[in-house]
């Protein structure tokens, strides 16, 4: 079936250090990919999104390419900031009406000053 | 922007009661889904509904049922609350069209206790 596979964390960098957070995918269409921010305490924020092959995706200084070569959709940040700390998922969605989204697990971000 | 509300940020309930976690979305969105979030599991899929009076189960429905009699407002309800239904518990909401296009929007969830 359809999944999705992030890194586990949790991650630990300093300011201004350079974020990375890979991301795989399994599906038998052609989905569309997410990525989703979740701060302590708070629901999850759609953070950016690609719906079709080579589409990027960004928000907030955060980036993601959609590679259907690899099915990748890795997240991606020059230079993070304390306030970026906060848990991400990876989610996908595949057609059909009504169709929930599929998350990967979450990586925990902390940044530290 | 579109508007998720959870009736309760913080719920203690004991074991055999019946729960009502209740969830309403101010943009007229058809889709509404319940999820349950635990830590080393992600977020897991309980129920989705396509639109009023419709509902289909999801990936771990067992234990809870679904009401939505209008629109905006989709209440789960655990009929006979367990230890094991501790959790934090999240609603989402969707525009039909364009469907997987679409992104869900989240409420801030509802950290469920059950003693």
């Amino acid at each position: 079936g359809d999944s999705v596979t992030q890194m586990e964390g949790p991650v630990t960098l300093s300011e201004e250090a350079f974020l990375t957070i890979n991301c795989t995918y399994t599906a038998t269409g052609y989905p569309s990919l997410f990525w989703y921010v979740q701060y302590p305490g708070e629901g999850l924020q759609l953070l950016l999104k690609a719906t079709k092959a080579d589409d990027k995706g960004s928000n907030k200084g955060f980036e993601a390419t959609y590679r259907k070569e690899t099915t990748s959709f890795h997240l991606e940040k020059g230079s993070v900031q304390v306030s970026d700390s906060a848990v991400y998922f990876c989610a996908l969605s595949v057609g059909q009406a009504g169709t929930a989204l599929i998350f990967g697990k979450g990586t925990t971000l902390s940044v530290s000053s | 922007d579109v508007k998720v509300t959870q009736s309760s940020r913080y719920l203690v309930k004991r074991t055999g009661e019946k729960v009502f976690l209740e969830c309403v979305q101010d943009m007229d969105h058809e889709n509404m889904f319940w999820y349950r979030q635990d830590p080393g599991l992600g977020l897991r899929l309980i129920y989705f509904s396509y639109d009023v009076k419709m509902k289909e189960k999801g990936d771990i429905p067992e234990g809870y049922s679904v009401s939505r009699e209008k629109k905006e407002r989709f209440s789960l309800i655990l009929e006979s609350a367990s230890t094991n239904q501790t959790s934090m518990y999240l609603c989402a909401s969707r525009d039909k069209t364009g469907y997987s296009n679409q992104p869900q929007h989240f409420g801030d969830g509802t950290r469920l206790s059950i003693l």
